[in-house]
C-alpha cells in the first residue's frame, strides 16, 4: 500500500515569510508525528496527534509553529515568519496507534520536505 | 523525562562481518518500546527492528537483532554480515508513557561506513 508522503520535497523562502508543510498519512493510522532535522543531527521532536485527542505541542520550538490534523487523515505544519534557524528538513511521521506492539507502534517515515530559509 | 544515548558517533566495519551498534536508553517508564531506523545518504528513514520492554525474546528481523538487556538499559544492534549497502545512519530510539505522553525519542545516531 501507499507510505507516508510529504509536500513539497523542498521549498526554499525568504526570511519572514509563511511556509506551509503537508503530511499524508498511511491510510488507517491514527498517530502523526512531526520531527525536524538539521543538517548532520538527530531528530528533534515537534508535535505528536492521536485520533481524536488534543495533540502534544510540547516540541513545537516556539508560536511561530502549528499543526493541524483533519480527523486521521492530513496534517498541516505551518511555519509563520520564517526565521534562517528553521532551514532543516521536517520529517512527517505515522504509527497504526498508539501501543507497545511493534505493529502499532512502528513509524513510517515520510521522504520528508527540506526548507532552506535565505 | 526519556533518554537515549549512542556513543559511538562513527563505526568501520569489513564487508561480510559483523557489527555492534550501542544503544542505552534511561526512562523511569515500565512499559515502553525500543526502534532502530537507518538512514542512508538520500535522507530516508527506513525502519529496522522493534522491542517492547515486556519482550523477553530478543528481536530479530533477517540479519538485525536487538541485544535487549533490560537491566542495564541497553539495546544494541547487531547486524551480521554487513553488505556495502548497510552503510548510513542508524538512530536509536524509545517510546514510553512518561506523564501519558506518547513523545518519541532519537539518539544522535550513530554512522555506519562498510568497507569492501
Amino acid at each position: 500500500g501507499a507510505g507516508v508522503s510529504q509536500s513539497p520535497s523542498n521549498k526554499v523562502t525568504e526570511k519572514g515569510k509563511d511556509v506551509e508543510l503537508r503530511c499524508d498519512p498511511i491510510s488507517g493510522h491514527t498517530a502523526l508525528y512531526w520531527y525536524r532535522q538539521r543538517l548532520g543531527q538527530g531528530l528533534e521532536f515537534l508535535i505528536y496527534f492521536q485520533g481524536n485527542s488534543a495533540p502534544d505541542k510540547s516540541g513545537l520550538p516556539s508560536d511561530r509553529f502549528s499543526a493541524e490534523r483533519t480527523g486521521e487523515s492530513v496534517s498541516t505544519l505551518t511555519i509563520q515568519r520564517t526565521q534562517q534557524e528553521d532551514s532543516a528538513v521536517y520529517l512527517c511521521a505515522s504509527s497504526l496507534r498508539t501501543g507497545f506492539t511493534a505493529a502499532t507502534d512502528t513509524q513510517y517515515f515520510g521522504p520528508g520536505t527540506r526548507l532552506t530559509v535565505l | 523525562a526519556q533518554k537515549i544515548t549512542q556513543t559511538q558517533p562513527g563505526m568501520f566495519v569489513q564487508e561480510k562481518e559483523a557489527v555492534t551498534l550501542d544503544c542505552t536508553y534511561d526512562t523511569s517508564d515500565q512499559s515502553y518500546g525500543l526502534f532502530w531506523y537507518k538512514q542512508p545518504s538520500s535522507g530516508e528513514m527506513i525502519f529496522l527492528i522493534y522491542q517492547g520492554s515486556y519482550d523477553e525474546q530478543n528481536a530479530t528481523e533477517g540479519r538485525y537483532s536487538l541485544n535487549f538487556q533490560k537491566a542495564r538499559k541497553s539495546a544494541n544492534l547487531v547486524i551480521s554480515a554487513s553488505q556495502l549497502g548497510d552503510s548510513a545512519m542508524y538512530f536509536c530510539a524509545m517510546r514510553g508513557t512518561t506523564g501519558g505522553s506518547y513523545i518519541p525519542t532519537f539518539g544522535r545516531g550513530t554512522s555506519l561506513i562498510v568497507h569492501p
